[in-house]
């Protein structure tokens, strides 16, 4: 089953503008991760923001989370053609064994147009 | 290139019949993830070994297995394919400790189609 939910399911942009995508979830994080994928290939890991934090930056890349509301957002800012993918947030949970069980969103498709 | 290799690219086969899909982790990596990705469940968990024991089950049908070697590559094992089993499978592998060990490193996929 999904935890997270992403929002929009698609969003399309000029290049430079920003992009913002939303992830809910349902239950207890440890972590929550944020991949891409570019069409029918693996997915990159972006970013990962623990529980305890509330926002981090990498490059143009920043994210928010909000345990409260159980949501998270990836704001993509001056975007550009070659970010053009599906995102995806993953919720981490301890599982037990040492285990930490990724649970991924449907994803939003991102175009950037040039 | 995430370091992770999967074979074969891609795989066509008929309804009914056995397929092995293969993944060697990132050198060093002792974590192994199986994922199916299909249209209509997204990405799903299916399984995942360390250091060659299971250590988590997500949607993993009984009709699937898995298992990791000693030189902790893995296979997954899928019998009597169904039609609705055609997707994309991943692997991933993670780190055993450190900063970046909740962060999981994706292969490029084996796409299976059952006809």
């Amino acid at each position: 089953s999904q935890q997270g939910e992403e929002d929009p399911q698609a969003l399309s942009i000029q290049e430079g503008e920003n992009a913002t995508m939303n992830c809910s979830y349902k239950t207890s994080i440890n972590n929550l991760q944020w991949y891409r994928q570019n069409s029918g290939r693996g997915l990159v890991h972006l970013i990962l923001i623990r529980s305890n934090e509330r926002e981090k930056h990498s490059g143009r890349l920043r994210v928010t989370l909000d345990t409260s509301k159980k949501s998270s957002s990836l704001l993509i800012t001056a975007s550009r053609a070659a970010d053009t993918a599906s995102y995806f947030c993953a919720t981490a949970a301890y599982s037990g064994a040492g285990s930490y069980q990724l649970t991924f969103g449907k994803g939003t498709k991102l175009s950037v147009i040039p | 290139d995430s370091g992770v290799t999967q074979t074969p690219k891609h795989l066509i086969t008929a309804t009914g019949q056995r397929v092995t899909l293969r993944c060697s982790p990132r050198s060093g990596d002792l974590s192994v993830y199986w994922y199916q990705q299909s249209l209509d469940q997204g990405l799903q968990f299916l399984i995942h070994y360390y250091n060659g024991e299971e250590r988590a089950k997500g949607n993993i049908l009984e009709r699937f297995s898995a298992q990791q070697f000693p030189d902790l590559h893995s296979e997954l094992n899928l019998s009597s394919l169904e039609l609705g089993d055609s997707a994309l499978y991943f692997c991933a592998s993670s780190p055993r400790t450190g900063i970046r060990s909740n962060e999981q490193f994706f292969g490029p996929g084996t796409r299976l189609t059952v006809l």
